[in-house]
């Protein structure tokens, strides 16, 4: 069964500072994306890789960083959390052409209130 | 949410009733898939799609590349089906990409 956690699950920041979400996956899979999810827009697309090493501009990119040192995890970086990025954060993993014929498999979320 | 359109946007069930939802697509894709997204927030894949018809147990979906829309069908609704049903169509300008659409909402009422 495809594994993707994500941490924290819940984080509370304060307008200025440094915020880092991490995404570990256990699939193998060369492709992960960090998604935000707020009421009105569904599930938009703010970074995403095609493997280590590698990091892509999504939809709504501007206020984060990603970054993918190996594999298995992907981070999401708030160098300056605003208010405005109070949101849940979904990590997911696929693999285009693999086994999982392209399946996208989602963490659990993190809840970030920006205060 | 503009080039993946869902319908209806809620609907609420009688358990055992009969459901169908709609995703409009009007950005070239080459396969859909098809989310559950259940009240304590976890998304759980329910279908991956190229052109043609799936089934699983009471849910069944189809693609149609052609004319640009995918269906999901609910048999006989119970209420462990309730949550948010999100359709993600492939861009098929960069494969690696999905865009999803604002989700329907379902509850299935006993």
């Amino acid at each position: 069964e495809a594994a993707v956690t994500q941490s924290p699950r819940n984080k509370v920041a304060v307008t200025g500072g440094k915020v880092t979400l991490s995404c570990n996956q256990t699939n193998n899979h060369n492709n992960m994306y960090w998604y935000r999810q707020d009421t009105g827009h569904g599930l938009r697309l703010i970074h995403y890789s095609y493997g280590a090493g590698s990091t892509e501009k999504g939809d709504i990119p501007d206020g984060y960083k990603a970054s993918r040192p190996s594999q298995e995890n992907f981070s999401l970086i708030l160098e300056l959390a605003t208010p405005s990025q109070t949101s849940v954060y979904f990590c997911a993993s696929g693999d285009w052409g693999g086994a999982s014929q392209n399946t996208l498999y989602f963490g659990a979320g993190t809840r970030l209130s920006v205060l | 949410g503009d080039q993946v359109k869902q319908s209806p946007s809620a609907l609420s069930l009688q358990e055992g009733t009969n459901s169908a939802l709609r995703c409009n697509f009007s950005i070239a894709t080459t396969t859909v898939q098809w989310f559950l997204q259940n009240p304590r927030g976890s998304l759980m894949n329910l279908f991956y799609l190229v052109p043609g018809t799936k089934e699983n147990g009471r849910l069944k979906s189809t693609f149609n590349s052609k004319e640009s829309y995918s269906t999901l069908h609910i048999r006989d609704a119970q209420l462990e089906d309730s949550g948010t049903y999100f359709c993600a169509a492939e861009d098929a300008g960069n494969t690696r990409k999905l865009i999803f659409g604002l989700g329907t909402t379902l509850q299935v009422q006993p």
